[in-house]
């Protein structure tokens, strides 16, 4: 139950679009379509984003998007706003119906 | 309004325990397989335990294995993380969440719980 790899931080000006990589292995990201991003202002509670790598739950912005290729996901946000700026978080469904997070990503809005 | 509602979290010695619940309303957790993750002080998101919709099935993280427990009333909305041999690095937010493989889609506030003697 290794954690996910992803940057420690991202940055980019309003406007901008910024991708985030979240990095796991074989028995988790590369082996399950159950990857999910979740985004994180402190104090509250985290929001689920994307959903089985690319899907977006009702009411996200279409500006976050998903995708996958082997053991690393990526969440694109496009047209980057201050509002955008929090942590996010990537999740994969792992084997033995575990779940395993990345370590997190700062994301600043310049 | 979904709502989970944590409550439980308390200052606790080392080797004591604690019981965590989570109440749900807005909707029924009859259906939905339902999950704890919690946040130390600077760390990041981690995984700590799931419960199938009719919780027979429990999985858990390595790191809690053996020591906690998960369990869930349906009939009261509500579901339970029982807390035994707990030590420094336990210290924690813990939320509560909905759903389990396809990511989590409603999360609580959390309550905070602190092992120090």
């Amino acid at each position: 139950q290794s954690a996910l790899t992803q940057p420690a931080s991202v940055s980019g000006s309003p406007g901008q679009s910024i991708t985030i990589s979240c990095t796991g292995t074989s028995s988790d990201v590369g082996g399950y379509n159950y990857v999910s991003w979740y985004q994180h202002h402190p104090g509250k509670a985290p929001k689920l984003m994307i959903y089985e790598v690319s899907n977006r739950p009702s009411g996200v912005s279409n500006r976050f998007s998903g995708s996958k290729s082997g053991n690393t996901a990526s969440l694109t946000i496009s047209g980057l706003q201050a509002e955008d700026e929090a942590d996010y978080y990537c999740s994969s469904f792992a084997s033995s119906n575990t779940v395993v997070f990345g370590g997190g990503t700062k994301v600043t809005v310049l | 309004e979904v709502q989970l509602l944590e409550s439980g979290g308390d200052l606790e010695q080392p080797g004591g325990s604690l019981r965590l619940s989570c109440a749900a309303s807005g909707f029924t957790i009859t259906p939905h397989a339902m999950t704890w993750v919690r946040q130390a002080p600077g760390r990041g998101l981690e995984w700590v335990s799931s419960i199938s919709s009719n919780g027979d099935s429990t999985y858990y993280a390595d790191s809690v294995k053996g020591r906690f427990t998960i369990s869930r009333d349906n009939s009261k909305n509500t579901l339970y993380l029982h807390m035994n041999s707990l030590g420094a690095e336990d210290t924690a937010l813990y939320h509560c969440a909905k759903g389990l493989r396809m990511g989590f889609d409603n999360w609580g506030q959390g309550t905070l719980v602190t092992v120090s003697s």
